[in-house]
């Protein structure tokens, strides 16, 4: 248990909707980290909040949005969803913004109908 | 241009043999660090190995080491006496901006590897 808590661990939807994928990232650490893997793909790195603020983004789609909350957490909003936008959402955390390596949560999975 | 590259889409191994999985990456940045992570058919990522850019020895971890190679930019993992459990994709990553400001982590596009009985 990587102490990451992502929510929900799988999402049904149709084409048009909007979803809100939650996060928890471990006790303690700041940095939160938003991928995207497609079918038989890498991850791609969407987004990285660190203590609340935007520190980075990837290739994140102007329908996704993303914000990390005081208490930490963090949630990515994905809208007027297309079928491409089927995948597996990876949350991961770290301690601070350079620091070792990143805890992955169990990853929550969207299908697109 | 690619940031992380792992050129073996897929490997053997034969059980008990020793297996290096390839990595390059690319970055101008003085400061990084490279992290290899396994993501078995369940689909959680494990963390594996870490090298920091300025670390002078090649990490371990148990039977995982890391040959960090910083002229050629090579980061490959070596995995010694392979196991059946081993079986699963293995992806190379990089941080970069390690100073704080702009900062990110990088995925390759993984390598599975099948270890035989």
């Amino acid at each position: 248990d990587s102490g990451v808590t992502q929510t929900p661990k799988h999402l049904i939807t149709a084409t048009g909707q909007r979803v809100t994928l939650r996060c928890s990232p471990r006790s303690g650490d700041l940095s939160v980290y938003w991928y995207q893997q497609s079918l038989d793909q890498g991850l791609q790195f969407l987004i990285h909040y660190y203590n609340g603020e935007e520190r980075a983004k990837g290739n994140i789609l102007e329908r996704f949005s993303a914000q990390q909350f005081p208490d930490l957490h963090s949630e990515l909003n994905l809208s007027s969803l297309e079928l491409g936008d089927s995948a597996l959402y990876f949350c991961a955390s770290s301690a601070g913004v350079d620091t070792g390596e990143l805890f992955f949560g169990e990853g929550s999975r969207l299908t697109v109908l | 241009a690619q940031k992380i590259t792992q050129t073996q889409p897929g490997m053997f191994v034969q059980e008990k043999e020793a297996v290096t999985l390839d990595c390059t990456y690319d970055t101008s940045d003085p400061s990084y660090g490279l992290f290899w992570y396994k993501q078995p058919s369940s689909g959680e990522m494990i963390f594996l190995i870490y090298q920091g850019s300025y670390d002078q020895q090649n990490a371990t971890e148990g039977r995982y080491s890391l040959n960090f190679q910083k002229a050629r930019k090579s980061a490959n993992l070596v995995i010694s006496a392979s196991q059946l459990g081993d079986s699963a994709m293995y992806f190379c990553a990089m941080r970069e901006g390690l100073r704080g400001g702009y900062q990110k982590v990088t995925f390759g596009t993984g390598t599975k590897l099948q270890v035989i009985p």
